[in-house]
């Protein structure tokens, strides 16, 4: 099982300019959520996907926008980079349990830079 | 979201018992308690959760204080492996779906060889 896997590893942009993230979860997982990660500090929650529909969001302009595919990988996109962008993206994976909470997997992450 | 309080640094001697402590006082009744943590250059790594009764897996044991208002993460016998940021994190599952994980900044821990 490779676990969760997200790519690329590292990235550069510019600012201005629009990127496209990767996420594939777990074997069996059917649920995916995105974070980010500034230097320094914890993750921060952006949106979560369910059966290839965005179930929550925290608090992230509509700049950010996500998809999930029917087989249940995801991407996360920004559009109109800003410098403050930089950071890890997390993507994190879990099985739909219901009314217990599931053990969330983590990838290793995205390295955005916007320079 | 429940806050939650954890000091910013702790240090421990290797093959020693740790414990990490963490207030959450506006915790409610169908808040969840987790710990992750995470090593560096990796993401977060799941470590416990529970909801008013003691837990114990392998990596770890979270202590929950009757009240609820505080819990600490035990683990056993330190290993430089441990080092790490734990997070301790609470979340409702009182409706019906996932629910997301706020992070604070966590406890950064440092083992001692």
């Amino acid at each position: 099982d490779a676990g969760v896997t997200q790519s690329p590893t590292h990235l550069i942009k510019t600012r201005g300019q629009q990127v496209t993230l990767r996420c594939s979860p777990k074997s069996g997982h059917d649920t995916v959520s995105w974070y980010q990660q500034a230097l320094g500090q914890g993750p921060q929650f952006i949106f979560q996907y369910y059966e290839e529909e965005e179930r929550q969001r925290g608090n992230f302009p509509d700049r950010f926008s996500g998809h999930q595919f029917p087989n249940y990988s995801s991407e996360l996109n920004v559009n109109a980079l800003l410098l403050g962008d930089s950071a890890l993206y997390l993507c994190a994976s879990s099985l739909f349990q219901g009314v217990l909470p599931p053990e969330a997997f983590f990838g290793q992450g995205t390295r955005l830079t916007v320079v | 979201d429940a806050k939650t309080t954890q000091p910013n640094s702790m240090e421990s001697n290797e093959e020693e018992p740790v414990h990490l402590p963490c207030n959450h006082s506006t915790i409610s009744g169908t808040d969840y308690i987790h710990w992750y943590r995470q090593l560096p250059s990796q993401g977060p790594e799941y470590v416990i959760h529970g909801l008013t009764s003691n837990v114990n897996n392998r990596m770890a044991s979270l202590a929950i204080a009757e009240d609820r208002k505080s819990s600490t993460l035990i683990l056993h016998r330190a290993t430089l492996r441990d080092a790490a940021v734990y997070y301790c994190i609470l979340s409702s599952w009182a409706n019906f779906g996932n629910e997301k994980l706020t992070f604070g900044t966590g406890t950064r821990l440092t083992i001692i060889p």
